[in-house]
């Protein structure tokens, strides 16, 4: 059972745009969020997180939007860079409980110069 | 640099046979948590110790077994290997207990032929 689930496997966007990625989960007791990006031959790096009791989070270039309503989240990135084309991965967690994360599948973004 | 190191980097051994992952975690951070990523699979937990003692569990097979020492590096330890064990595995680490960022390691690439 998929409890976060990123739909789209790879997306492309063009330089100077919008990059948008897309995450979805089905349990509701996750109250914590997280993106991590991935480059090849290397681990995820922590990029940002938003707690269940905000619905946006701003760090730069960076913004993460939580629908709680619709156990929807999404990262956008403006404007996209060459250096951001990575493996995009959601996770989620609970502050009680189980302390792991569990992650989605992944997105490969690519930024087209 | 996360700070999390994980050796060996790769590793290549036989079906049938057993190997040991080793983590050392930043310092400091008293949890420490495995996960395995299959080929164009998401991050899949294994299993979670802090402070030496087991915290969580996730689709770890039997024949897989973790544990974190006194000066609180970790090992995995997996045996009877199979084919599909092939994966990268990574260690991260987080300060404390539902601490929302954790830190991953490079990973280890296991290869069994």
């Amino acid at each position: 059972d998929q409890q976060v689930k990123q739909n789209s496997p790879s997306l492309s966007v063009q330089e100077g745009r919008i990059s948008i990625l897309n995450c979805d989960y089905t349990n509701s007791m996750f109250d914590y969020f997280l993106w991590y990006k991935k480059y090849p031959a290397e681990g995820p790096t922590f990029l940002i997180s938003i707690s269940s009791i905000k619905d946006k989070n701003e760090d730069g270039r960076f913004t993460v939007f939580l629908n709680k309503s619709a156990k929807h989240l999404s990262l956008h990135i403006v404007p996209s860079q060459p250096g951001d084309s990575a493996v995009y991965f959601c996770a989620a967690g609970t502050n009680f409980g189980n302390e792991k994360l569990t992650f989605g599948t992944g997105t490969r973004l690519t930024i087209i110069p | 640099d996360s700070g999390v190191t994980q050796t060996p980097k790769h590793l290549i051994t036989a079906t049938g046979q057993r190997v040991t992952l080793r983590c050392s975690p930043r310092s400091g951070d008293l949890s420490v948590y495995w996960y395995q990523q299959s080929l164009d699979q998401g991050l899949q937990f294994l299993i979670q110790y802090y402070n030496g003692e087991e915290r969580a569990k996730g689709n770890i097979l039997e024949r897989f077994s973790a544990q974190q020492f006194p000066d609180l590096h970790s090992e995995l330890n997996l045996s009877s290997l199979e084919l599909g064990d092939s994966a990268l595995y990574f260690c991260a680490s987080s300060v404390i207990r539902g601490s929302s960022e954790a830190f991953f390691g490079q990973g280890t690439r296991l290869t069994v032929v």
